[in-house]
């Protein structure tokens, strides 16, 4: 199985900043790398796949970048709201895997 | 509105099997892979099981390859994961999730259940 690992595991930031999230993949997994959110006591929502596209309805300060092993999520501009654990997730083969998870909270 | 509603958990003896199901509302069930991810207590998100549209294909994590059945009633709207062989690392929140695909393999997990809970005591 592709094993994905992230970095950091944990991040403390203030509203405003701007937050870069690192994900890696053991193998090559082109562009089948998708993000989530979780926040506590709710199931995850789907923010990017493909590696770079946002999903609907989703807010513009998040991007997503890379391919083959290694990713980024970005979120611009930090919002109250997007204190929460990322997750991501490869699809190129099976068993589909997630990463560890990196828990963004407040400064 | 598209919903996935789960259910099936319970409180188990190790050894033992459960049925969870999962029945989906407002979109096309017949046309979209279907997955379910558990997640431990305090743990992180673990891909358990996905199916294609057609149900003819199925894919396993190895922690439950050979105990775990997913399979899916496009007739009925529903998807299952039968679990037999039940130990204590099953205990979890079974999340059910359409995937934004047919293969499965693209898109990502785009509509997400709130999950039922599998508890497995020894």
């Amino acid at each position: 199985a592709i094993r994905m690992t992230q970095s950091p595991s944990s991040i403390s930031a203030s509203t405003g900043d701007r937050v870069t999230i690192t994900c890696r993949a053991s193998q090559d997994v082109s562009s089948y790398l998708a993000w989530y959110q979780q926040k506590p006591g709710e199931a995850p929502k789907l923010l990017i796949y493909a590696a770079s596209t946002l999903q609907s309805e989703v807010p513009s300060r998040f991007s997503g970048s890379g391919s083959g092993t290694d990713f980024t999520l970005t979120i611009s501009c930090l919002q109250s709201e997007d204190f929460a654990t990322y997750y991501c997730q490869q699809s190129y083969s099976y068993p589909q895997t997630f990463g560890p998870g990196t828990k963004v909270d407040i400064k | 509105e598209v919903l996935l509603l789960e259910s099936g958990g319970d409180l188990v003896q190790s050894g033992g099997s459960l049925r969870l199901s999962c029945v989906a509302s407002g979109f096309t069930f017949s046309s979209y892979a279907m997955t379910w991810v558990r997640q431990g207590p305090g743990k992180g998100l673990e891909w358990v099981a996905g199916v294609r549209d057609s149900g003819l294909s199925a894919y396993y994590a190895d922690s439950v390859k050979g105990r775990f059945t997913i399979s899916r009633d496009n007739s009925k709207n529903t998807l299952y994961l039968q679990m037999n062989s039940l130990t204590a690392e099953d205990t979890a929140l079974y999340y059910c999730a359409k995937v934004s695909s047919s293969s499965g393999n693209t898109g990502g997990m785009d509509v997400w259940g709130q999950g039922t809970t599998v508890i497995v005591s020894s």
